[in-house]
């Protein structure tokens, strides 16, 4: 089975500030990893994905993600979060498997909020 | 384009009523999905059709009975349902199966009184 964690529930910036969200799963075999957004009252939209090759990925909005294979992880980053990044992240991971399936699992989530 | 559309946007019923939740995508997309969203918590899966056929039931109680009448569209039947049931109801779809990236709609916020 496969598990995502985020150790930080609620992390307050100011703008401007640097931002890392950590992300760890628990999978054994090759893992498809994303970071999902919602902004208040909206719905879930995808920041940026990894399947493979380079593990720097850029997503929307200026942020990006490292997988580290041999951490098991997929922290989030952006130089300079704005007040515009209030937002849950949901960090998920989709374990690949030989016969198939799509099941995604999804981390519980980090509340951001910038403050001006 | 990848949107994906759900109505209502909102959806009040009592717990003797019958209602559905209705999904959909014109993206192509072979596999569709329902989950079920509480306040601050991540989204649980309850549902997976592909190729217009369910392929998950993550254990969900009989209450919830969903439906693919053809690959665009994708429904949620609700009878009988209790208080608790009250979440944001996502539906979410993707290339088939084992395509890994899945698009969500806006939900649908149902309460039941």
């Amino acid at each position: 089975a496969q598990s995502v964690s985020q150790h930080n529930h609620h992390v307050i910036l100011s703008e401007a500030a640097s931002l890392e969200l950590g992300c760890n799963y628990s999978y054994g075999g090759t893992v498809n990893l994303f970071w999902y957004v919602q902004y208040p009252g909206q719905h879930l939209q995808l920041l940026l994905k990894y399947f493979s090759g380079d593990p720097l990925v850029k997503g929307i909005k200026g942020f990006e993600a490292e997988f580290i294979k041999s951490k098991f992880s997929f922290n989030l980053r952006k130089p300079s979060v704005q007040w515009s990044d209030t937002a849950e992240y949901f960090c998920a991971v989709k374990g690949i498997l030989t016969g198939g399936g799509n099941k995604l699992t999804f981390g519980t989530g980090t509340q951001l909020k910038v403050e001006l | 384009d990848t949107e994906v559309t759900q109505t209502p946007k909102h959806l009040v019923m009592g717990m003797t009523n019958k209602k559905s939740l209705k999904c959909e995508q014109h993206m192509g997309h072979r596999a569709m999905y329902w989950y079920k969203q509480k306040a601050k918590k991540p989204p649980e899966l309850m549902f997976v059709y592909s190729y217009e056929k369910l392929s998950i039931n993550e254990s969900v109680p009989s209450r919830f009975s969903p439906e693919c009448p053809n690959s665009s569209l994708l429904n949620l039947h609700l009878h009988a349902l209790q208080p608790e049931d009250s979440a944001l109801y996502l539906c979410a779809s993707s290339q088939g199966t084992s395509g890994p990236t899945q698009y969500f709609g806006p939900g649908t916020r149902l309460t039941v009184l």
